[in-house]
């Protein structure tokens, strides 16, 4: 079974600051997908950045970007210049092919317990 | 245009009612899932969809019940409610297998068993 681990329940960071929340998973498979999601209080779940496995080149999404450790099934989120508004739930989550049926291919997301950051003024 | 949207955003019901919650997207997805958000924030998944046929039940007891009249709908049916059922129930899509995949959530309905 799939396990996704977020090592850090609560973070803190000064505005402006750098950050960065850690995330491992554990799978056999060699295609799969990485995400981080963010949950502000509004409760509304927003994809942050998004990896494919099979692509080396970390991706990088204006001041997020993610250390993608493929060996060591790792997938850390940096937050550059941290903004009041990136206080919120951050999950890690991982998709992965499931199986493939009359309706085409099937996939299942799993998630992380979640990092709570705080950015402080 | 809301991309998944789900009905209704809070539910509040006693003990042993039934009820449902909708969900709809218009996305094209061939995929759709439920979750469950406790209070501790962890989300599980409970079931998934994919053309209208079930995929993934995750030892969800019998009184959930998801029905998919079609694949751009997959709607949440909870029998004799029971307190610990109250969390935040969120849909989602995706469509996997492409680049750009990623699952497109609701905004969540906050159930709450009283």
């Amino acid at each position: 079974a799939q396990t996704v681990t977020q090592s850090q329940p609560e973070m803190s960071v000064q505005e402006a600051e750098t950050v960065t929340l850690s995330c491992t998973y554990d799978t056999s498979e060699n295609n799969y997908y990485l995400f981080w999601y963010k949950q502000p209080p509004s409760r509304q779940m927003i994809l942050v950045i998004r990896q494919e496995a099979y692509k080396q080149q970390n991706a990088t999404e204006n001041r997020f970007s993610v250390n993608f450790q493929k060996a060591a099934k790792s997938f850390s989120l940096k937050i550059s210049d941290s903004q009041l508004g990136d206080t919120a739930m951050y999950f890690c989550a991982f998709m992965k092919h499931l199986s493939v049926t009359s309706g085409g291919s099937n996939y299942k997301l799993t998630f992380g317990k979640g990092t709570l950051l705080t950015v402080n003024p | 245009d809301t991309a998944v949207s789900q009905t209704p955003k809070y539910l509040v019901t006693q003990m042993g009612n039934d009820k449902s919650i909708k969900c709809e997207q218009n996305l094209g997805h061939d995929t759709m899932y439920w979750y469950k958000q406790d209070s501790k924030k962890f989300l599980k998944i409970m079931f998934s969809y994919n053309n209208k046929e079930l995929i993934i039940n995750e030892t969800v007891p019998n009184r959930f019940s998801p029905k998919s009249p079609d694949k751009a709908h997959l709607n949440l049916h909870i029998n004799s409610l029971e307190l610990g059922d109250s969390a935040v129930y969120f849909c989602a899509s995706s469509q996997g297998g492409s680049g750009d995949t990623e699952a497109f959530f609701g905004q969540g309905t906050r159930l709450t068993v009283v």
